[in-house]
């Protein structure tokens, strides 16, 4: 049982466009929704994170949106760069602490073309 | 800090094979995950401890998987005997377990059983 479906699989996005990952969660358990890059050859690496307890969070060009009642979230990437093509996980886990295990999305692929 | 360390990063053995992979966290983290990740399948959880101590292995796939922690710097996940099945990247990661922190991953063993 998938616990957090994340979509598209893959995106292609024009250089200074933006790029919309989005992400479904089920356990209404899960406070703790962070977002994974990871580029190839490298381990998944913590992008932003968010809790349940606010509905928007920015960090420079990234940004997550939360919809608690809808159980979504979504990433989006402003003025998106060729260096930002990676892949992207969305994840959740309970009670917000580092002990708890993390819950992935399938990942996205994101490719930005100039 | 080193960040997460983990060796070997390529590991190419033969079906029946024993295959042992190695994780040191980061000093002070409390917290080790093994994560498999596949096209397929994405990042699945295998098991995780706290304080060395084994939490929950319900996502080790099958017996011939098993993993340590002797000490608060050093893990092992073993497959023995290793199939062509088990061919994915595996990752160690690791964390504090305080509210809103995330894990910090490996780079990973790609391991491939011919």
């Amino acid at each position: 049982q998938q616990q957090v479906k994340q979509s598209p699989q893959s995106l292609i996005v024009q250089k200074g466009g933006i790029s919309i990952i989005n992400c479904a969660y089920e356990n209404t358990a899960f406070d703790y929704f962070p977002w994974y890059q990871q580029f190839p050859g490298k381990g998944p690496a913590l992008l932003i994170a968010i809790r349940p307890d606010v509905s928007e969070k920015k960090e420079g060009r990234f940004t997550i949106s939360f919809n608690k009642s809808a159980k979504q979230f979504s990433l989006h990437i402003m003025d998106s760069q060729p260096g930002d093509s990676a892949t992207y996980f969305c994840a959740a886990s309970m009670k917000g602490s580092g002990n708890t295990p993390l819950v992935f999305g399938k990942g996205t692929r994101l490719s930005v073309i100039a | 800090d080193a960040g997460v360390i983990q060796s070997p990063r390529h590991e190419v053995t033969e079906m029946g094979q024993e295959v042992t992979l190695r994780c040191k966290p980061i000093s002070g983290h409390n917290s080790l995950f093994w994560y498999r990740q596949t096209m397929m399948r994405g990042l699945e959880l295998l098991i995780y401890f706290n304080n060395n101590v084994p939490i929950d292995d319900s996502g080790m796939p099958e017996d011939r998987f098993s993993a340590k922690m002797p000490n608060a710097s050093f893990s092992t996940l073993k497959i023995q005997p290793s199939e062509p099945r088990d061919s994915a990247v595996y990752f160690c990661a690791s964390s504090f377990g305080r509210v809103n922190y995330g894990y910090t991953f490996g780079s990973g063993t790609r391991l491939t059983v011919v």
